[in-house]
């Protein structure tokens, strides 16, 4: 249980196009999903939250306009990274959290394996 | 302000035993999760404390002690595909993870 799929798993595009990732709990109701950024070496960073059907909340310095989250239902979450910039090249990861019978506790997070995006 | 620490790196050798330990402040406190991350990957959960004590689990062992705002993670026998990243996160009043920097372990043969 606790499968969390996510895709592309690489994408690289050219300056100033939009992308689209991933995130589907495929075994579980998720009930909130989650967006990070990781940078080589560094720890990860929260981007936002989403609950299914609601506006997703986002972290201090992470711009709504720019990094566009849907989640449409209990088992996808969509980010969209509109006009992509070089700066905007790392390694995204989805986690979600729900319910999992026979697993950690109901707040365990499962993650995707993560998207890395290149900007050039 | 809230806070996790973890050493930033350890080394160990191969079938012996290493203890990574964390520090956390948070405002309020709904568990210690510890994650491990090998490179390129995300992470994977290993294991989870609300209460004092120490949780076992095959060769990893995870405690907690909350009066002092401390967890240690407790790998046994190790082996070479133990080499990653560990993952220190406290769950805070809010039930957001507030995570720690990683703790990137070295396995030596």
């Amino acid at each position: 249980g606790a499968v969390v799929s996510q895709h592309p798993s690489r994408v690289i595009c050219k300056s100033g196009t939009s992308v689209k990732i991933e995130c589907r709990s495929l075994d579980f109701q998720a009930t909130t999903m989650f967006w990070y950024r990781q940078f080589p070496k560094q720890s990860l960073m929260l981007m936002a939250t989403s609950n299914e059907g609601s506006k997703a909340t986002y972290e201090q310095g992470v711009e709504k306009d720019k990094f566009l989250i849907n989640h449409a239902s209990l088992t996808l979450s969509t980010l969209t990274v509109t006009s992509a910039h070089p700066e905007d090249s790392s390694f995204y990861i989805c986690s979600a959290r729900g319910v999992v019978t026979g697993t950690g506790p109901t707040d365990t997070q499962y993650f995707g394996p993560g998207t890395r995006l290149t900007v050039l | 302000g809230q806070n996790i620490d973890q050493p930033t790196e350890m080394t160990a050798t191969e079938g012996a035993i290493v203890q990574i330990n964390c520090t956390y402040q948070t405002s309020g406190f709904n568990g210690l999760f510890w994650y491990q991350q090998h490179a390129g990957e995300a992470p994977t959960f290993l294991s989870y404390n609300v209460l004092d004590g120490l949780e076992e689990k095959g060769r990893f062992s995870s405690f907690l002690s909350r009066s002092k705002g401390y967890s240690y993670l407790l790998l046994k026998e190790l082996q070479m595909k133990d080499s990653a990243s560990y993952l220190c996160a406290a769950m805070d009043s809010n039930y957001q993870l507030i995570w720690g920097a990683g703790t990137k372990l070295i396995i030596k043969p």
